[in-house]
């Protein structure tokens, strides 16, 4: 139940693609979902956030998909550069401060 | 405005010895919250505090660990006799808290801990 299960663990796209990572929730009780970046030896920082009662945030070039039915969000990386390689990880937390994380995304972009 | 600080970045320790691992959040931020991660993982929360207070402490381990944010100078974290599965990188976030706890959390660089 308070599980948040991300995939893929880790994904290579050339230069210029589209970066798809996905998360599956089962607490439908959860009502923040933030999306986090993490280069090697930093902490994570945060990128982009959503609440259940919208469908779409876009931030740039970064947008998050929120699929409620389907317990699902997922975070959408255009034009995608080497300066976005790094860890993403997202999360998720009901009315509450204890952030309940996915396992991380390793994203590579060759140039 | 300078970020959440954490020190030191790395630290060894030998098994039975105490870490102490230090936070300052960012200025006027009031809440602070400690996660651990294990290579190839995601953070786990381990303990919420504000000023003097601890407020949830549910992801702390029973034993050895312990954690204080005092009214002066930055929160702690401690480990007591540690051992090699302590062994992780340690984040600090903090949030403003102006109305309670803000979902918006900011993370320091971490501390790396490695028991031998």
């Amino acid at each position: 139940q308070q599980q948040v299960k991300q995939s893929p663990q880790s994904l290579i796209v050339q230069k210029g693609g589209i970066s798809i990572i996905n998360c599956a929730y089962e607490n439908t009780a959860f009502d923040y979902f933030p999306w986090y970046q993490q280069f090697p030896g930093k902490g994570p920082a945060l990128l982009i956030a959503i609440r259940p009662d919208v469908s779409e945030k876009k931030e740039g070039r970064f947008t998050i998909s929120f699929n409620k039915s389907a317990k699902q969000f997922s975070l959408h990386i255009m034009d995608s550069q080497p300066g976005d390689s790094a860890t993403y990880f997202c999360a998720a937390s009901k009315g509450h401060y204890q952030l309940i994380w996915g396992a991380g995304t390793k994203l590579i972009i060759k140039p | 405005n300078a970020g959440v600080m954490q020190n030191p970045r790395h630290l060894v320790r030998r098994r039975g010895q105490e870490a102490r691992l230090r936070c300052s959040p960012m200025k006027g931020h009031s809440h602070v919250y400690w996660y651990r991660q294990l290579p190839e993982e995601g953070l786990k929360f381990m303990v919420y505090l504000q000023k003097e207070n601890i407020i949830d402490e549910s992801g702390m381990p029973k034993e050895r660990f312990s954690a204080e944010f005092p009214k002066e100078g930055p929160s702690i974290l401690r480990i007591q006799q540690v051992v090699r599965g302590d062994s992780a990188a340690y984040f600090c976030a903090s949030s403003p808290g102006l109305a309670g706890p803000s979902y918006e959390q900011y993370f320091g660089p971490g501390t790396r801990l490695t028991v031998t």
